[in-house]
């Protein structure tokens, strides 16, 4: 059963607009949830990460919310780049490893 | 940027040979991960270790198998490949409870 959801397979944005990435948990337990982005063919990058104890985190253009009552996150690119187009994958922790969503794929077109 | 390697990036194989995926990391990281990930689908664990002589299989049932003999070195084997094992094959490392990283992935495909 997947305990990481991203239940938007694909997403298109306009170049200078805000992007906004959803993911949804169902494991209480998760501690620690983290994004990534991945070209075709190449490895995730880390993005971005949250503790469980904070509701949100900003690096640069990039923000993760963190709702753990109704658990969910959420991955804001302001504003987004045509570089930015890629898939997204959400992550969570509890314990030795990480789970994740089966990705969102980002199209910003100019 | 992590330093972490994978070779090779590439791989197409008879079906019934022996591979060995290579994944070298500089970072003295004592944790290291293996997923295996198909288009379209999450990352799934097939393999993690908490240091030398440490392996565990991870959530995904997989026929291959992994060692830690050297912390910076963690290779996953398949004692003969089949169509099945088709797939993007990932190795992380990660420092403590903190983010892992990546290496760029082996895609293989056996024939």
């Amino acid at each position: 059963d997947q305990q990481v959801k991203q239940n938007s397979p694909s997403l298109s944005v306009q170049e200078g607009r805000i992007s906004i990435l959803n993911c949804d948990y169902t494991n209480s337990m998760f501690d620690y949830f983290l994004w990534y982005k991945k070209y075709p063919a190449e490895g995730p990058t880390f993005l971005i990460s949250i503790s469980s104890i904070k509701d949100k985190n900003e690096d640069g253009r990039f923000t993760v919310f963190l709702n753990k009552s109704a658990k969910h996150l959420s991955l804001h690119i302001v504003p987004s780049q045509p570089g930015d187009s890629a898939v997204y994958f959400c992550a969570a922790r509890s314990g030795y490893a990480l789970n994740f969503g089966k990705g969102t794929s980002l199209l910003v077109t100019p | 940027e992590a330093d972490i390697y994978q070779t090779p990036r590439y791989l197409v194989i008879g079906t019934g040979k022996k591979i060995t995926l290579e994944c070298s990391q500089t970072m003295g990281h004592d944790k290291m991960y293996w997923y295996q990930q198909d288009p379209g689908m999450e990352l799934h664990l097939i393999h993690y270790s908490y240091g030398v002589n440490s392996t565990e299989k991870g959530d995904l049932s997989s026929e291959s198998t992994v060692s830690r003999i050297r912390t910076e070195h963690f290779p996953l084997t398949l004692e003969s490949a089949r169509p099945s094992h088709t797939s993007q094959y990932l190795c992380a490392s990660s420092k403590q409870n903190t983010e892992a990283f990546f290496g760029q992935g082996t895609r293989l495909t056996v024939v």
